[in-house]
Protein backbone atom coordinates (compact mmCIF):
# COMPACT_ATOMS: atom_id res chain seq x y z
CA UNK A 1 0.00 0.00 0.00
CA UNK A 2 1.20 3.44 -0.69
CA UNK A 3 2.79 5.34 2.16
CA UNK A 4 3.94 8.64 3.23
CA UNK A 5 7.56 8.74 4.20
CA UNK A 6 9.39 11.23 6.56
CA UNK A 7 12.94 11.64 7.50
CA UNK A 8 14.29 11.68 10.11
CA UNK A 9 12.37 10.30 12.66
CA UNK A 10 13.85 12.03 15.41
CA UNK A 11 15.90 15.24 14.80
CA UNK A 12 17.82 16.94 18.11
CA UNK A 13 18.72 20.30 17.25
CA UNK A 14 20.60 23.36 19.36
CA UNK A 15 18.40 26.52 19.51
CA UNK A 16 18.67 29.39 16.79
CA UNK A 17 20.50 26.54 14.24
CA UNK A 18 17.90 25.56 10.92
CA UNK A 19 15.92 22.16 10.52
CA UNK A 20 14.56 21.05 7.19
CA UNK A 21 12.25 17.83 7.50
CA UNK A 22 11.79 16.31 4.56
CA UNK A 23 8.50 13.60 3.48
CA UNK A 24 7.51 12.03 0.42
CA UNK A 25 4.53 11.86 -0.46
CA UNK A 26 2.28 9.50 -2.23
CA UNK A 27 3.15 9.69 -6.02
CA UNK A 28 -0.36 11.00 -7.27
CA UNK A 29 -1.02 13.21 -4.49
CA UNK A 30 -1.62 16.85 -5.31
CA UNK A 31 -2.10 18.55 -2.03
CA UNK A 32 0.38 18.50 0.64
CA UNK A 33 0.45 19.75 4.38
CA UNK A 34 2.28 19.71 7.00
CA UNK A 35 0.83 19.39 10.65
CA UNK A 36 2.61 19.55 14.11
CA UNK A 37 1.40 18.19 17.40
CA UNK A 38 3.23 19.26 20.65
CA UNK A 39 3.26 16.32 22.90
CA UNK A 40 0.06 16.23 24.76
CA UNK A 41 -1.56 18.68 22.79
CA UNK A 42 -3.78 18.79 19.61
CA UNK A 43 -2.69 18.15 16.22
CA UNK A 44 -2.52 21.80 14.52
CA UNK A 45 -1.97 22.56 10.91
CA UNK A 46 0.37 24.50 9.71
CA UNK A 47 0.44 24.73 6.10
CA UNK A 48 -1.35 23.34 3.07
CA UNK A 49 0.51 23.24 -0.74
CA UNK A 50 -0.57 22.90 -4.12
CA UNK A 51 0.24 23.27 -7.65
CA UNK A 52 3.70 24.77 -6.26
CA UNK A 53 2.51 27.53 -4.17
CA UNK A 54 0.98 27.35 -0.55
CA UNK A 55 -2.67 27.57 0.00
CA UNK A 56 -3.23 27.91 3.16
CA UNK A 57 -1.44 28.66 6.21
CA UNK A 58 -1.77 29.33 10.17
CA UNK A 59 -0.98 31.97 12.86
CA UNK A 60 1.49 29.34 13.49
CA UNK A 61 3.69 28.90 9.85
CA UNK A 62 5.97 32.72 10.41
CA UNK A 63 8.60 34.04 8.58
CA UNK A 64 10.86 31.04 10.39
CA UNK A 65 9.00 28.42 8.37
CA UNK A 66 8.90 27.65 4.88
CA UNK A 67 8.08 24.89 2.28
CA UNK A 68 9.75 23.60 -0.57
CA UNK A 69 8.74 20.80 -3.24
CA UNK A 70 11.99 20.81 -4.98
CA UNK A 71 11.92 17.71 -7.38
CA UNK A 72 8.57 16.77 -7.36
CA UNK A 73 8.77 13.93 -5.13
CA UNK A 74 10.29 15.52 -2.02
CA UNK A 75 7.95 17.98 0.37
CA UNK A 76 10.31 19.82 3.05
CA UNK A 77 9.38 22.00 5.82
CA UNK A 78 12.24 24.37 7.07
CA UNK A 79 12.66 25.74 9.84
CA UNK A 80 14.88 28.96 10.16
CA UNK A 81 15.88 29.28 13.79
CA UNK A 82 14.37 26.67 15.80
CA UNK A 83 13.07 28.19 19.13
CA UNK A 84 12.57 26.05 22.43
CA UNK A 85 8.93 25.67 21.61
CA UNK A 86 8.93 23.99 18.77
CA UNK A 87 10.01 21.37 20.05
CA UNK A 88 7.25 18.78 18.36
CA UNK A 89 5.70 16.06 16.54
CA UNK A 90 5.95 17.17 12.59
CA UNK A 91 3.56 15.48 10.22
CA UNK A 92 3.56 15.59 6.63
CA UNK A 93 0.30 14.28 4.83
CA UNK A 94 -1.04 14.14 1.00
CA UNK A 95 -4.01 13.81 -0.58
CA UNK A 96 -5.17 13.35 -4.06
CA UNK A 97 -8.73 15.53 -5.23
CA UNK A 98 -11.23 14.99 -2.99
CA UNK A 99 -10.11 11.79 -0.86
CA UNK A 100 -8.56 11.11 2.44
CA UNK A 101 -5.66 12.91 3.69
CA UNK A 102 -2.49 10.08 4.10
CA UNK A 103 -0.36 10.92 6.89
CA UNK A 104 3.36 10.00 7.57
CA UNK A 105 4.87 8.46 10.80
CA UNK A 106 6.40 11.96 11.90
CA UNK A 107 9.48 13.41 12.93
CA UNK A 108 9.67 14.08 16.69
CA UNK A 109 12.27 17.53 16.35
CA UNK A 110 13.52 18.13 20.18
CA UNK A 111 15.31 22.19 20.26
CA UNK A 112 17.57 22.55 23.48
CA UNK B 1 -15.85 25.05 11.29
CA UNK B 2 -18.17 22.55 12.99
CA UNK B 3 -16.70 21.54 16.52
CA UNK B 4 -16.91 18.36 18.09
CA UNK B 5 -17.62 16.58 21.04
CA UNK B 6 -16.00 13.45 22.34
CA UNK B 7 -15.58 11.54 25.73
CA UNK B 8 -11.93 11.87 26.95
CA UNK B 9 -11.70 8.33 27.07
CA UNK B 10 -13.68 4.87 26.79
CA UNK B 11 -12.57 1.14 27.69
CA UNK B 12 -13.09 -1.72 25.81
CA UNK B 13 -12.75 -5.66 26.74
CA UNK B 14 -10.49 -7.52 24.18
CA UNK B 15 -12.88 -8.85 21.86
CA UNK B 16 -15.79 -6.92 22.22
CA UNK B 17 -17.52 -3.93 19.98
CA UNK B 18 -16.05 -0.82 20.26
CA UNK B 19 -18.64 2.21 20.12
CA UNK B 20 -17.52 5.64 19.91
CA UNK B 21 -19.53 8.53 20.16
CA UNK B 22 -19.31 11.98 18.50
CA UNK B 23 -21.63 15.16 18.88
CA UNK B 24 -21.24 17.67 15.63
CA UNK B 25 -24.33 19.26 16.04
CA UNK B 26 -23.42 21.81 14.13
CA UNK B 27 -22.03 20.17 10.72
CA UNK B 28 -22.65 21.78 7.68
CA UNK B 29 -24.82 19.86 4.75
CA UNK B 30 -21.29 19.38 2.77
CA UNK B 31 -19.62 18.16 5.54
CA UNK B 32 -18.53 14.68 5.86
CA UNK B 33 -17.47 12.89 9.30
CA UNK B 34 -14.31 11.85 8.88
CA UNK B 35 -12.47 9.47 11.46
CA UNK B 36 -9.08 9.15 11.76
CA UNK B 37 -6.81 7.65 14.91
CA UNK B 38 -3.44 7.81 16.13
CA UNK B 39 -1.52 4.93 17.89
CA UNK B 40 0.74 6.45 20.68
CA UNK B 41 1.70 9.25 18.85
CA UNK B 42 2.39 7.74 15.64
CA UNK B 43 0.32 9.43 12.25
CA UNK B 44 -3.14 9.77 12.27
CA UNK B 45 -4.39 6.95 10.37
CA UNK B 46 -7.72 6.99 8.36
CA UNK B 47 -10.72 4.87 9.07
CA UNK B 48 -14.01 5.75 7.74
CA UNK B 49 -15.80 8.42 6.11
CA UNK B 50 -19.75 9.05 5.94
CA UNK B 51 -22.17 11.68 4.60
CA UNK B 52 -25.72 10.94 5.73
CA UNK B 53 -25.85 6.77 5.30
CA UNK B 54 -24.05 4.03 7.12
CA UNK B 55 -20.61 2.87 6.06
CA UNK B 56 -18.64 0.09 6.60
CA UNK B 57 -14.99 -1.08 5.84
CA UNK B 58 -12.39 -3.33 6.73
CA UNK B 59 -11.64 -1.16 9.94
CA UNK B 60 -14.64 0.07 11.35
CA UNK B 61 -18.37 0.72 10.98
CA UNK B 62 -19.65 4.01 10.89
CA UNK B 63 -23.88 5.03 11.90
CA UNK B 64 -24.75 8.77 11.21
CA UNK B 65 -27.72 9.80 12.94
CA UNK B 66 -30.86 10.91 10.48
CA UNK B 67 -30.31 14.82 11.84
CA UNK B 68 -26.99 14.48 11.23
CA UNK B 69 -26.02 15.70 14.48
CA UNK B 70 -24.19 12.91 15.67
CA UNK B 71 -22.24 9.24 14.79
CA UNK B 72 -20.33 6.45 16.22
CA UNK B 73 -17.90 4.48 15.26
CA UNK B 74 -17.86 1.21 15.72
CA UNK B 75 -14.92 -1.74 15.72
CA UNK B 76 -17.00 -4.90 15.86
CA UNK B 77 -13.97 -7.18 17.69
CA UNK B 78 -11.49 -4.86 19.06
CA UNK B 79 -8.26 -5.97 19.62
CA UNK B 80 -4.90 -5.01 21.83
CA UNK B 81 -3.49 -3.17 18.53
CA UNK B 82 -7.09 -0.47 18.73
CA UNK B 83 -5.54 1.20 22.03
CA UNK B 84 -5.47 4.68 20.49
CA UNK B 85 -7.15 8.09 20.06
CA UNK B 86 -9.67 8.35 18.02
CA UNK B 87 -10.98 11.58 16.13
CA UNK B 88 -14.25 12.47 14.59
CA UNK B 89 -13.48 15.45 12.37
CA UNK B 90 -16.12 16.90 9.66
CA UNK B 91 -15.05 17.86 7.16
CA UNK B 92 -16.13 18.76 3.39
CA UNK B 93 -13.32 16.69 1.43
CA UNK B 94 -12.24 19.52 -0.41
CA UNK B 95 -8.59 19.74 -0.24
CA UNK B 96 -8.21 21.69 3.00
CA UNK B 97 -7.00 21.72 6.61
CA UNK B 98 -7.88 19.27 9.06
CA UNK B 99 -9.25 20.75 12.27
CA UNK B 100 -8.64 18.05 15.25
CA UNK B 101 -10.07 17.82 18.85
CA UNK B 102 -8.25 16.03 21.58
CA UNK B 103 -10.82 12.62 20.14
CA UNK B 104 -11.33 9.48 22.95
CA UNK B 105 -8.54 7.70 24.33
CA UNK B 106 -9.69 3.89 24.20
CA UNK B 107 -8.08 1.63 26.05
CA UNK B 108 -8.71 -2.46 24.58
CA UNK B 109 -7.85 -4.66 27.82
CA UNK B 110 -7.14 -7.87 27.96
Amino acid sequence: EPEVTQTPSHQVTQMGQEVILRCVPISNHLYFYWYRQILGQKVEFLVSFYNNEISEKSEIFDDQFSVERPDGSNFTLKIRSTKLEDSAMYFCASQSDGTEAFFGQGTRLTVV
Amino acid sequence: DAKTTQPTSMDCAEGRAANLPCNHSTISGNEYVYWYRQIHSQGPQYIIHGLKNNETNEMASLIITEDRKSSTLILPHATLRDTAVYYCLPYAGNNRKLIWGLGTSLAVNP
